[in-house]
């Protein structure tokens, strides 16, 4: 079968540093997707990963590691507006997406 | 530059009535794909398709029925409505089913059953 898990909640202050991880497990594997959703609002993608490494986008970088089921999203340079829950997501082997239920992202003054 | 529009955003329904959620892309994505956003539970594939004229069940299917006759729209319906079914529905919308093509979002449609 298929399981994805992630910390339902986590707390940072404004100007850090934070990591969410996300751990899977799956008979198939075809990339792993991050997104990010405001409150009562759509989620909206933030990267992609198939090879294990870093990626690196401004503030946001995704980190796979394929042989682990193991990835993370850095989150740098913390703002307000960054509170938000963090979808992770696997491509499976029929090409569907496989959803984690989210990290709600405090941040605080 | 509207992406993926969905209708009604809120809508509060009594058991047993019926309704359609209507969702319409206006970027050419050959994908389109009904969700349901549950508390604690991430998001759960209902229908989706893969090109005008076609449909294929998702995870949860049961109680739901979808078309697709035009290639920008795709229409979700409740038959019947059950309280189960209160969630926040999302569709979305791909280039490709390609693994790298990242899915767009409408903004949502709260559905309350009573």
């Amino acid at each position: 079968g298929q399981n994805i898990d992630q910390p339902t909640e986590m707390t940072a202050t404004e100007g850090a540093i934070v990591q969410i991880n996300c751990t899977y497990q799956t008979s198939g594997f075809n990339g792993l997707f991050w997104y990010q959703q405001h409150a009562g609002e759509a989620p909206t993608f933030l990267s992609y990963n198939v090879l294990d490494g870093l990626e690196e986008k401004g503030r946001f970088s995704s980190f796979l590691s394929r042989s682990k089921g193991y990835s993370y999203l850095l989150l740098k340079e913390l703002q307000m507006k960054d509170s938000a829950s963090y979808l992770c997501a696997l491509t499976d082997s029929n090409y569907q997406l496989i959803w984690g239920a989210g990290t709600k992202l405090i941040i605080k003054p | 530059n509207a992406g993926v529009t969905q209708t009604p955003k809120f809508r509060v329904l009594k058991t047993g009535q019926s309704m359609t959620l209507l969702c319409a892309q206006d970027m050419n994505h050959e994908y389109m794909y009904w969700y349901r956003q549950d508390p604690g539970m991430g998001l759960r594939l209902i229908h989706y398709s893969v090109g005008e004229g076609t449909t294929a069940k998702g995870e949860v299917p049961d109680g739901y029925n979808v078309s697709r006759l035009k290639k920008q729209n795709f229409l979700l319906g409740l038959e019947s409505a059950a309280p189960s079914q209160t969630s926040v529905y999302f569709c979305a919308s791909s280039y490709s089913d390609s693994p790298s093509q990242p899915q767009h979002f409408g903004d949502g449609t709260r559905l309350s059953i009573l």
